[in-house]
């Protein structure tokens, strides 16, 4: 069975540094991997996705991701953070047949002033 | 734009009673998705239809039916309300297309007393 893993139930950074939220991922096959955003009482929003090609992924609101194959790992970068980044954040992987997908727990971004 | 509309916000219901959900996509989309998000547990599904009158149970469906007479909604039913389904409710549908991402509505967040 698939599974998709985000080992920090909370990241907290400063505005303006680097941010980092961790992913790892267990998939047979290819992986397809997205990361989603979501924002207090909103849905979930599409940040970016790893399909084939370039390991870095560039996606919306600035953020990035680089996939790892060796290490299995998926994670979501910004250079700069801003207080408005502050949000829940999902990583996805996307199951054999293409359709569903199998999310993990969550990791909450809190980006202060 | 893909528009995804969930027809509550809130829902405050009684245990026992049956409780519908409605989604609506514009965008003719194939595949439809009703997720429930716990904290601490992500988005688990609970099911998923490819089709018209199709449906396939995802990962959590006891509990739960759900309805597709039509393409554009997706209908899920909670049969006798119990307080262990006081959740929060995403629908979300996806495009007959390759690796695409889903779209999410805004969430319904059901509260069983």
């Amino acid at each position: 069975a698939q599974s998709v893993a985000q080992p920090e139930d909370q990241v907290n950074v400063a505005e303006g540094n680097p941010l980092t939220v961790k992913c790892t991922y267990s998939v047979s096959g290819n992986p397809y991997l997205f990361w989603y955003v979501q924002y207090p009482n909103r849905g979930l929003q599409f940040l970016l996705k790893y399909i084939t090609g370039d390991n870095l992924v560039k996606g919306s609101y600035g953020f990035e991701a680089e996939f790892n194959k060796s290490q299995t790992s998926f994670h979501l970068k910004k250079p700069s953070a801003l207080v408005s980044d502050s949000a829940l954040y999902f990583c996805a992987a996307l199951n054999s047949g293409y359709s569903t997908l199998t999310f993990g727990k969550g990791t909450m971004l809190l980006v202060s002033p | 734009d893909v528009k995804v509309t969930q027809s509550s916000r809130y829902l405050v219901k009684r245990t026992g009673e049956k409780v519908f959900l409605e989604c609506v996509q514009d965008m003719d989309h194939e595949n439809m998705f009703w997720y429930r998000q716990d904290p601490g547990l992500g988005l688990r599904l609970i099911y998923f239809s490819y089709d018209v009158k199709m449906k396939e149970k995802g990962d959590i469906p006891e509990g739960y039916s759900v309805s597709r007479e039509k393409k554009e909604r997706f209908s899920l039913i909670l049969e006798s309300a119990s307080t262990n389904q006081t959740s929060m409710y995403l629908c979300a549908s996806l495009p007959i297309v390759p690796y695409n991402e889903q779209f999410f509505g805004p969430g319904t967040r059901l509260t069983v007393l």
